[in-house]
């Protein structure tokens, strides 16, 4: 069965630092979401892109996230610098591109949790 | 966007139904009524979805009011592994790739063995 690649599961870096994460979304899928999710709390939408054009990205801080889906195939969420705040799970997910009228599944993969130290 | 207005919490004993209330007074007459659900460490599962008419699939069901101001997600016989917290969410579909996502805090279900 297709799945939502994510890499690495787990991530451990100090303040200030670089890192990144990386997703390869379902084979076909035009759209694809990166969120944040903090302990207790539901997935935030950082970013979403239909192919390799950004659709939303009101949610990012611009300031120290970056997103890029240069081919419109995977796709790389940077943080520099990391923060203390930043600890969390970054989740990505993949769709079908509606059509019709019609909303289509999202399917997750297993996230990466961060952890800036 | 639409909110929807979910409990906090529920528990259910292992092996009985269970429906999770989601409130959604603000729908659009376009927005779909989706339900995920998270497991324990793993990202959100889709778990069904409707516009008007109750849906059926075999993971659950979905009932929508006639006014569609509210639904109940109906697990007909609930294990160990439905323990999760389940999340109601409004879809416009807007399509080309412009559907939002936008999750809330969702319900967390408890099952009692």
């Amino acid at each position: 069965e297709a799945e939502v690649a994510q890499s690495p599961r787990y991530k451990i870096t100090e303040k200030s630092q670089a890192v990144a994460f990386w997703c390869d979304p379902i084979s076909g899928h035009a759209t694809l979401y990166w969120y944040r999710q903090i302990l207790g709390q539901g997935p935030e939408l950082l970013v979403q892109f239909q192919d390799e054009s950004v659709v939303d990205d009101s949610q990012l801080p611009k300031d120290r996230f970056s997103a890029e889906r240069l081919k419109g195939v995977d796709s790389t969420l940077k943080i520099q610098p990391a923060e203390l705040g930043d600890s969390a799970m970054y989740l990505c997910a993949s769709s079908l591109s509606g059509t019709g009228g019609y909303p289509t599944e999202a399917f997750f993969g297993q996230g990466t949790r961060l952890t800036v130290v | 966007d639409a909110k929807t207005t979910q409990p906090n919490s529920m528990e259910s004993n292992e092996e009985e139904p269970v429906h999770l209330p989601c409130n959604h007074s603000t729908i659009s007459g376009t927005d779909y009524i989706h339900w995920y659900r998270q497991l324990p460490s793993q990202g959100p599962e889709y778990v069904i979805h409707g516009l008007t008419s109750n849906v059926n699939n075999r993971m659950a069901s979905l009932a929508i009011a006639e006014d569609r101001k509210s639904s109940t997600l109906i697990l007909h016989r609930a294990t160990l592994r439905d323990a999760a917290v389940y999340y109601c969410i409004l879809r416009d579909p807007q399509g080309f790739g412009n559907e939002k996502l936008t999750f809330g805090t969702g319900t967390r279900l408890t099952i009692i063995p």
